[in-house]
């Protein structure tokens, strides 16, 4: 079973430029989120996408957004980038299974501004 | 605002010794608790989930969740040099519509 696939793996922007990172999650996961990962702040939550809607978001500036396509697929951008958005974007894949949820996170897009 | 508290260590265990990892969070309508681990340059790897009061154990790793004192603690048994990494405890509220909120993470070494 194939896990949850981020691309690309590694990119260097320029201050100023925008990024957008693909999400693939797990076959039959609807439910797909974006974490921020940076040495100071640790893991942090962008927001969450279930067939095809944003369900709830982290407290990040409005730069960060995101989209879920119809098979689940997820994408998110960043607009005018800043050296502090150097950090590793998390997607993570999610189902609901009896009581509680499993959440399992792909390999992560590196992202560093210059 | 929901917290999850872990120290940050190191920890250090000697192999084959057990290794035991706490954390504690804030949110009180927490309904769900994992644990991750993540090498150094890696993405979290979910060891464990744990949604009700007790333990609940998988191999050499043992979870235990106190709601009533908004605890969760991971055990390592048989500690080897490989489970040498960082360890994330992570809060999820219940509705599904919320991320997790991450501790910082505590890092472990297994002294050979």
């Amino acid at each position: 079973k194939a896990g949850v696939t981020q691309t690309p793996r590694y990119l260097i922007k320029t201050r100023g430029q925008q990024v957008t990172l693909s999400c693939s999650p797990i076959s039959g996961h609807r439910s797909v989120s974006w974490y921020q990962q940076t040495p100071g702040q640790g893991l942090q939550f962008l927001f969450e996408y279930f067939s095809e809607t944003q369900r709830n978001k982290g407290n990040f500036p409005g730069r960060f957004s995101g989209r879920q396509f119809s098979n689940s697929r997820s994408e998110m951008n960043v607009s005018t980038l800043e050296l502090g958005d150097s950090a590793l974007y998390l997607c993570a894949s999610k189902i609901t299974q009896g009581a509680g949820n499993t959440i399992y996170f792909g390999e992560g897009s590196w992202l560093t501004v210059v | 605002q929901k917290e999850v508290e872990q120290n940050s260590g190191p920890l250090s265990v000697p192999e084959g010794a057990i290794a035991s990892l706490n954390c504690t969070y804030s949110d009180r309508g927490s309904q769900s608790f994992f644990w991750y681990r993540q090498y150094s340059g890696k993405s979290p790897e979910l060891i464990m989930s744990i949604y009700s009061n007790g333990d609940k154990e998988d191999g050499r790793f043992t979870a235990q969740l106190n709601k009533a004192s908004q605890y969760v603690s991971l055990l390592i048994r048989d500690s080897q040099p490989s489970d040498s990494a960082t360890y994330l405890c992570a809060a999820h509220s219940g509705g599904g519509a919320d991320g997790l909120t991450f501790g910082k993470g505590t890092h472990l070494i297994i002294q050979p």
